[in-house]
């Protein structure tokens, strides 16, 4: 069974503070995204990944940053948390197909 | 022009209707389309795939594709109120990682 899992369901942090937010794959995946979703605008793409150490801009990446060190972890940073990255963030994984996505990290920024 | 468009909604039908879902797209390139599912506070889940063009079946649902008119539908049949959720559409280009670029939703309730 795939699976994705995300580190934390909710996140509270204040403007200004850095945040992780991981993501772990066990399905053995080259591929990795990260995307916020807010209503209205459905699913953006922030960063990719296709490789280890590899990682390409998404629609919109201006405010994070990533980190792929192994094949079966995704960091996504933010660098100095604003309030407009309030958001549900949701990390996939997949084949050249499908995607697979974990259960979302909403953060709310103070 | 947006990559990927769909049926603005709110979309209501009432229980045991056909829930016609509509998706445009504008990259001609574009080679696998992709309907997902997305409970309310869940993450989407992947429902139908299709890459060529006609219908393609799966129980209640079928996915229709038309690459002249770039046009890709997903018919839900004797709708239920456990298929009431948010609807993304989604499109992948020939060769790119596996990347995605999804549809606004459409939001679908079934009522009893």
């Amino acid at each position: 069974d795939v699976k994705v899992t995300q580190s934390s369901r909710y996140l509270v942090k204040r403007t200004g503070e850095k945040v992780f937010l991981e993501c772990v794959q066990d399905m053995d995946h080259e591929n990795m995204f990260w995307y916020r979703q807010d209503p209205g605008l459905g699913l953006r793409l922030i960063y990719f990944s296709y490789d280890v150490k590899m990682k390409e801009k998404g629609d919109i990446p201006e405010g994070y940053s990533v980190s792929r060190e192994k094949k079966e972890r995704f960091s996504l940073i933010l660098e100095s948390a604003s309030t407009n990255q309030t958001s549900m963030y949701l990390c996939a994984s997949s084949t050249e197909e499908t995607q697979y996505f974990g259960p979302g990290t909403r953060l709310l920024v103070l | 022009q947006k990559e990927v468009e769909q049926n603005s909604g709110p979309l209501s039908v009432p229980e045991g209707a056909i829930a016609s879902l509509n998706c445009t797209y504008s990259d001609r390139g574009s080679q696998s389309f992709f309907w997902y599912r997305q409970y309310s506070g869940k993450s989407p889940e992947l429902i139908m795939s299709i890459y060529s063009n006609g219908d393609k079946e799966d129980g209640r649902f079928t996915a229709q594709l038309n690459k002249a008119s770039q046009y890709v539908s997903l018919l839900i049949r004797d709708s239920q109120p456990s298929d009431s959720a948010t609807y993304l559409c989604a499109v992948k280009k020939g060769t790119s990682y596996g990347k995605l670029t999804f549809g606004q939703g459409t939001i679908l309730t079934v009522h009893p």
